[in-house]
């Protein structure tokens, strides 16, 4: 089955700098990239997605790029303020069932 | 609004007993599935339905059964539960024929003593 990695575990950035999350998968059928924020105790939402055909997708100050030929695949936060600390956790699918990386908890710090 | 509610916010319960969590969305949305998610372990799916009396295990569906006998409700139950399914119970659901967002209900966290 499909395995999803994500790195890092754990990224503490200072307010107004850029976050990077890196998720790498295994599965070549794989064709639908999304990302979930999780605030603490709170369900996952969905923030931005991005599919086999593309290779960037940008909405405001979070990004996604996909490099389909190395099967990785990154979330950008630009320019980060304290809302953004929660967990985030991408995913990969080639039908609906997603496979979730194990997650990223990122702080930011005023 | 998509709403997806799940029976329990907390649960506890004792060693053998038999659980049931019950989640219930009002979009009509053909998909529905449980996950467990603990710490460190990210989302990880036990069962999925894509259609009503329809199930597909997931990744870990040992020690786990599914109902879904109405396409708005979508149970999980342990039959016999056990200390390690101690963990937070995560529903969601999801429209077919699109690449589309999967709608997570708040959760439940389960304790097994």
């Amino acid at each position: 089955g499909e395995n999803v990695e994500q790195h890092p575990s754990t990224l503490s950035v200072q307010e107004g700098d850029s976050a990077v999350i890196k998720c790498t998968y295994s599965d070549s059928a794989s064709n639908y990239f999304p990302w979930y924020k999780q605030e603490l105790g709170k369900r996952p939402q969905l923030i931005i997605d991005i599919r086999s055909n593309v290779g960037e997708k940008k909405d405001q100050r979070i990004a996604v790029t996909l490099n389909k030929t190395a099967k990785h695949f990154s979330l950008h936060i630009t320019e980060t303020q304290p809302e953004d600390s929660a967990v985030y956790f991408c995913a990969a699918s080639s039908g609906y069932a997603l496979n979730f990386g194990k997650g990223t908890s990122l702080l930011v710090t005023p | 609004d998509v709403k997806v509610t799940q029976s329990s916010r907390y649960l506890v319960k004792r060693t053998g007993e038999k659980v049931f969590l019950e989640c219930v969305q009002d979009m009509d949305h053909e998909n529905m599935f449980w996950y467990r998610q603990d710490p460190g372990l990210g989302l990880r799916l036990i069962y999925f339905s894509y259609d009503v009396k329809m199930k597909e295990k997931g990744d870990i569906p040992e020690g786990y059964s599914v109902s879904r006998e109405k396409k708005e409700r979508f149970s999980l139950i342990l039959e016999s539960a056990s200390t390690n399914q101690t963990s937070m119970y995560l529903c969601a659901t999801l429209f077919s024929g699109s690449y589309n967002e999967q709608f997570f209900g708040p959760g439940t966290r389960l304790t097994v003593l």
